[in-house]
């Protein structure tokens, strides 16, 4: 249980095109979902938070025109790159948390496999 | 701001030795803590979390971690590590929902 799967698992682009990455929670309901960026050998940086139906929070310093998120379902949160650039390129992990689970089981987070971009 | 320090970044050992990686975090009130796991070319799993309760975690494939409070630590272990636990580990707190990772720590075990 709690599946999390990411669309696609890695994407080559030029320069200036956008991206659209789609993190899904297959065997549960995810109100919220997050977005993480990781670099080589370092840990994993918080992007936003991606809440069903409502606007998504965006860590201090990433630019939410830059990395557009909708949430349009409970079980599916997009994350596109707008005008993507060399330095876009990193890999990018979503996770969800199941919707039903009651105290501090709410706060784990199940993580999809993560998805390479380069941008050329 | 909440911070999660894991000492270790490089760990190497053979195969049967005990492992115990370190990581503290410095908000003291609170917390939920949780250790990743993320094996080569796959995506991060859960190995074991802490709540409330028993602060000796056992976890998945024999890992444990124990919570000292005093010491904002919540300290990975394995009694005998295998080939196959070459990984990267992150410790992780949780905070307003929101889980902030140490920097991670690669595990490599030699057969």
């Amino acid at each position: 249980g709690a599946v999390v799967s990411q669309h696609p698992s890695r994407v080559i682009c030029k320069s200036g095109t956008s991206v659209k990455i789609e993190c899904r929670s297959l065997d549960f309901q995810a109100t919220t979902m997050f977005w993480y960026r990781q670099f080589p050998k370092q840990s994993l940086m918080l992007m936003a938070t991606s809440n069903e139906g409502s606007k998504a929070t965006y860590e201090q310093g990433v630019e939410k025109d830059k990395f557009l998120i909708n949430h349009a379902s409970l079980t599916l949160s997009t994350l596109t790159v707008t005008s993507a650039h060399p330095e876009d390129s990193s890999f990018y992990i979503c996770s969800a948390r199941d919707t039903h689970s009651s105290g501090a089981r709410w706060e784990t987070q199940y993580f999809g496999p993560g998805t390479r971009l380069l941008v050329l | 701001a909440q911070s999660v320090s894991q000492h270790n970044h490089h760990v190497i050992l053979s195969e049967a030795a005990s492992l115990e990686l370190g990581c503290n975090y410095s908000y003291g009130g609170t917390v939920n803590l949780f250790w990743y796991v993320q094996y080569p070319g796959q995506h991060l799993q859960l190995l074991l979390k802490y709540f409330s309760g028993d602060p000796l975690v056992k976890g998945i494939k024999g890992f444990e971690a124990e919570f000292i409070k005093s010491k904002f630590s919540f300290n990975l272990r394995k009694p005998s590590v295998q080939w196959s636990d070459t990984a990267e580990y992150f410790c992780a707190v949780s905070q307003g929902g929101k889980l902030i990772f140490g920097q991670g720590t690669e595990l490599s075990v030699k057969p």
